[in-house]
């Protein structure tokens, strides 16, 4: 499949590891906070979002940890598996009339089996 | 993926041609995006519509144009004015209130021949 990014920072973890991908954002005024997951050749999906009042939020083997004094955005994946693998993207919304969001560089997983 | 289609998966261009991207949703979504992806970068955003009939530059819309007839469709041009045209084209859409999730369709890569 095609590459999303060549020279994305990575993370390589062993499968069964907890897998912790940061994401530090840029604008104080931003109020909601998406995860992306993308793999090689396909569109960005959902995985879980956080709003600027929580600091924290549970799905299934995720965890969104959000520090608004340091403007920091972290992503904990339990017992990593193969199919995590993939380019995961922060992204912020800054309480703008057209719903846009602002893109992280993304970082690369890759599960060692 | 959601409810969201883009086609070609593949898409060649030559010198000078023009290319039409599409992109349609079932999602009763009245928001809907264009976005750029190059290798080793994020999300860029070409132009943007949060309602029928209007849409609105992105960071990146020169050399492209767009139009939104209807709710479900939101195609995009590459004209012959875009010099690089080579990336991977990803289209989202939204509910138009503020802090809404993007969700997007699986892209179409775009090649030059």
């Amino acid at each position: 499949g095609e590459s999303v990014g060549l020279h994305l920072p990575t993370l390589s973890v062993q499968e069964g590891d907890n897998s912790i991908i940061n994401c530090a954002y840029s604008n104080s005024a931003s109020d909601y906070f998406i995860w992306y997951k993308q793999e090689s050749g396909k569109g960005p999906q959902f995985i879980i979002d956080i709003r600027s009042n929580m600091d924290k939020r549970q799905g299934q083997r995720v965890t969104v940890l959000l520090n608004k004094t340091v403007k920091h955005l972290s992503l904990q994946i339990a017992a990593t598996q193969p199919g995590d693998s993939a380019v995961y993207f922060c992204a912020e919304n800054t309480n703008n009339a057209g719903n846009m969001l602002t893109f992280g560089g993304g970082t690369r997983l890759m599960v060692k089996p | 993926d959601g409810g969201i289609t883009q086609s070609p998966k593949y898409l060649f261009r030559k010198e000078g041609q023009n290319v039409t991207l599409s992109c349609e949703q079932n999602l009763n979504h009245d928001a809907m995006y264009w976005y750029r992806q190059d290798p080793g970068q994020g999300l860029r955003l070409i132009y943007y519509s949060q309602i029928v009939n209007d849409f609105q530059k992105g960071d990146i819309a020169e050399g492209y144009s767009v139009s939104r007839e209807k709710k479900e469709s939101f195609p995009l041009t590459v004209t012959s004015a875009q010099k690089n045209p080579t990336a991977f084209y990803l289209c989202a859409s939204s509910r138009s209130r503020n802090g809404e999730t993007q969700y997007f369709g699986p892209g179409t890569r775009l090649l030059v021949l």
